[in-house]
């Protein structure tokens, strides 16, 4: 069965640093989605992405977040400067179409010191 | 703004049916989910429910949906001990090229042998 993946499953950055977050969504799908998971709190839309661009985005997703697709597997996630308040774990979705049903990668769990 | 609340803890007997339940605000909603993270992983879907019905049943899955009072919820008839996980309630609203999941913390199912 396919199913949308995700690297790496951990990484550990110091505050200030790049990172990009990995997600190849299931093939032919069309909608992707980046939500995150601070510890102890709900799961929070962070971006949506169609059609090689931005469907929306929340509050949260400001100028130090990005998110491309590079080719036609890939779709990542780039947070330029990272902050302590960035730790949590980050889901990849992705759907076949607007109305359908978001299948969620296994998650990046993102520390950052 | 839209908001999606469940209780934290359910605590069953093996055997038993589990009964999780959901409020949520938003009246536009269209369809609801269910999703499941077990220990250390991602983020499953479960079942699914669209705002124009009111019961959908999958094997052991009942979902109920009270539009009205903004009421859903999820009944796990003989429950098992790989139930143990947390389940989590979403909603979507139909908006556009975007449907966006807006969630709830989560209610972790304890399965006792």
């Amino acid at each position: 069965e396919p199913e949308v993946t995700q690297t790496p499953s951990h990484q550990v950055t110091q505050m200030g640093q790049e990172v990009i977050l990995r997600c190849v969504p299931i093939s032919n799908h069309l909608y992707f989605y980046w939500y995150r998971q601070i510890l102890g709190q709900k799961v929070e839309f962070l971006v949506s992405f169609y059609n090689n661009e931005i469907s929306e985005k929340s509050e949260i997703f400001d100028d130090q977040f990005s998110v491309e697709r590079p080719d036609g597997s890939n779709f990542t996630l780039k947070i330029r400067s990272t902050k302590l308040e960035d730790s949590a774990m980050y889901f990849c979705a992705s759907s076949n179409g607007v109305a359908d049903t978001q299948y969620f990668g296994p998650g990046t769990r993102l520390t950052v010191l | 703004g839209e908001d999606v609340e469940q209780s934290l803890f359910l605590s069953v007997r093996e055997g038993d049916s589990s009964v999780i339940n959901c409020t949520y605000t938003d009246s536009s909603s269209t369809y609801l989910y269910w999703y499941k993270q077990e220990p250390g992983a991602g983020l499953q879907l479960l079942t699914y429910i669209f705002s124009n019905m009111d019961m959908k049943q999958d094997q052991r899955l009942t979902v109920l949906l009270n539009k009205k009072d903004k009421h859903l919820s999820l009944r796990i008839a003989d429950t098992q001990t790989g139930d143990s996980a947390i389940y989590f309630c979403a909603e979507s609203t139909d908006a556009g090229n975007n449907r966006k999941l807006i969630w709830g913390l989560g209610t972790s199912l304890a399965v006792n042998p």
